[in-house]
């Protein structure tokens, strides 16, 4: 098993639909990171979370940090084409400053 | 301007040959970064490389070692490239080691025949 777990692994919905894409981490969570890959390209970051109970959004998008429960949550509001993509939730796990990327979630909106 | 550059993009190269893989970064960082995307699109840490302190991921083989002439620049050499090793390699970068927005370049597909 990976120390960063996405779910769902895809997930296909219409334009406008509402979704939710979740991180669990097997360890302490010190900071979470959220990124989107499009297709084919490289990651460009979301956003960064760093406290327990953080809370942030940009557009469309908002991101929670539940410490306790070493869990992150990504929410799409009314998605869009554009928000299709590869999202990767990723964290520094252990010492010496290695960062560890989730397994991905593939979204695909459907005009 | 890019910020974080790789070249090349797509390398295709028989089994044993050993290739380079170089990536640049003109954002004035002081840690960098290579990452390996399987078929499953699964992103795994390879090395990261901080103010001439480098990390390895204990699973990488030592067939693949990074080499960093300056602060901009981390390449990747592979040495006797197996069918294994095809993926798309990423090179990233970010101010502080594992901390913060990491960039990353735009990736290298390297297909093992």
């Amino acid at each position: 098993s990976q120390e960063l777990e996405q779910s769902p692994q895809s997930l296909i919905v219409q334009e406008g639909k509402n979704l939710t894409i979740n991180c669990t981490s097997s360890k302490t969570l010190y900071g979470l990171y959220w990124y989107k890959q499009k297709y084919g390209e490289g990651l460009i970051f979301l956003m960064m979370l760093q406290k327990g109970g953080e809370e942030k959004s940009h557009e469309k998008i908002t991101a929670k940090l539940d410490e306790k429960k070493q869990q992150s949550s990504l929410h799409i509001t009314a998605s869009q084409p554009s928000h299709a993509g590869i999202y990767l939730c990723g964290a520094p796990l252990r010492t010496g400053n290695q960062f560890y990327f989730g397994t991905g979630t593939s979204l695909t909106v459907i005009p | 301007d890019t910020a974080v550059s790789q070249t090349p993009k797509y390398l295709v190269t028989q089994m044993g040959n050993d290739k380079s893989i170089k990536c640049e970064q003109n954002l004035g960082h002081d840690t960098m970064y290579w990452y390996k995307q399987d078929s499953k699109k699964f992103l795994k840490i390879m090395f990261s490389y901080n103010n001439k302190e480098l990390i390895i991921n204990e699973t990488v083989p030592n067939r693949f070692s990074p080499k960093s002439p300056d602060k901009a620049h981390l390449n990747l050499h592979i040495n006797s490239l197996e069918l294994g090793d095809s993926a798309v390699y990423f090179c990233a970068s970010s101010a502080l080691a594992g901390v913060g927005e990491q960039f990353f370049g735009p990736g290298t597909r390297l297909t093992v025949l």
